[in-house]
């Protein structure tokens, strides 16, 4: 069964441009979610979707913005980037069984250097 | 604001030893409870979930949940020096699908 799957693995970007992740779920997984990693404030979530919803956003500038397909397949987009969007973005996918979450499995992450 | 709160370590246990990792939360309306485990350069593992009051155990991992004192804790048996990773505490709120994480604490298995 194949994971989850992020593209690309590197990205090296100039301020003020734009970049869009790519994120596969795992099969049958309808939530996705995406959270930045950085050494100095750790995993912190940036939004959450469902049957192509956004059902939850974390606190960060309208800049970062997502969207899901029907596939479940989804995307993120950061626009106007700045030196401190550089991070390890990680997109996570849950099988939504009950209310309560059943566990996210995380994809292998976008490195993200913006110069 | 809820949090999450970890001691950041490094907690260095002997080979074989029990390595017991902690994990305090702000909220009482938490209501899953998430264990996951990196290792330097890569993507966090989901090693354990749970939900109830009590223990959960899956094989040298056990999770200890106590709501009241609002902790979670997991327990490493037999520790190994490939157990050595940074091992972050995560929690929804409110059947959110919203995680809040952890800062994580660094462990050290020496051989």
């Amino acid at each position: 069964k194949a994971g989850v799957t992020q593209t690309p693995r590197y990205l090296i970007k100039t301020r003020g441009q734009q970049v869009t992740l790519s994120c596969s779920p795992i099969s049958g997984h309808r939530s996705v979610s995406w959270y930045q990693q950085t050494p100095g404030q750790g995993l912190q979530f940036l939004f959450e979707y469902f049957s192509e919803t956004q059902r939850n956003k974390g606190n960060f500038p309208g800049r970062f913005s997502g969207r899901q397909f029907s596939n479940s397949r989804s995307e993120m987009n950061v626009s106007t980037l700045e030196l401190g969007d550089s991070a390890l973005y990680l997109c996570a996918s849950s099988l939504v069984a009950t209310r309560i979450p059943y566990g996210y499995t995380f994809g292998s992450g976008t490195r993200l250097t913006v110069v | 604001q809820k949090e999450v709160e970890q001691n950041s370590g490094p907690l260095s246990v002997p080979e074989g030893a029990i390595a017991s990792l902690n994990c305090t939360y702000s909220d009482r309306g938490s209501q899953s409870f998430f264990w996951y485990r990196q290792y330097s350069g890569k993507s966090p593992e989901l090693i354990m979930f749970i939900y109830s009051n009590g223990d959960k155990e899956d094989g040298r991992f056990t999770a200890q949940l106590n709501k009241a004192s609002q902790y979670v804790s997991l327990l490493i048996r037999d520790s190994q020096p490939s157990d050595s990773a940074t091992y972050l505490c995560a929690v929804t709120w409110d059947s959110s699908y919203k995680l809040i994480f952890g800062s994580g604490t660094r462990l050290l298995v020496r051989p």
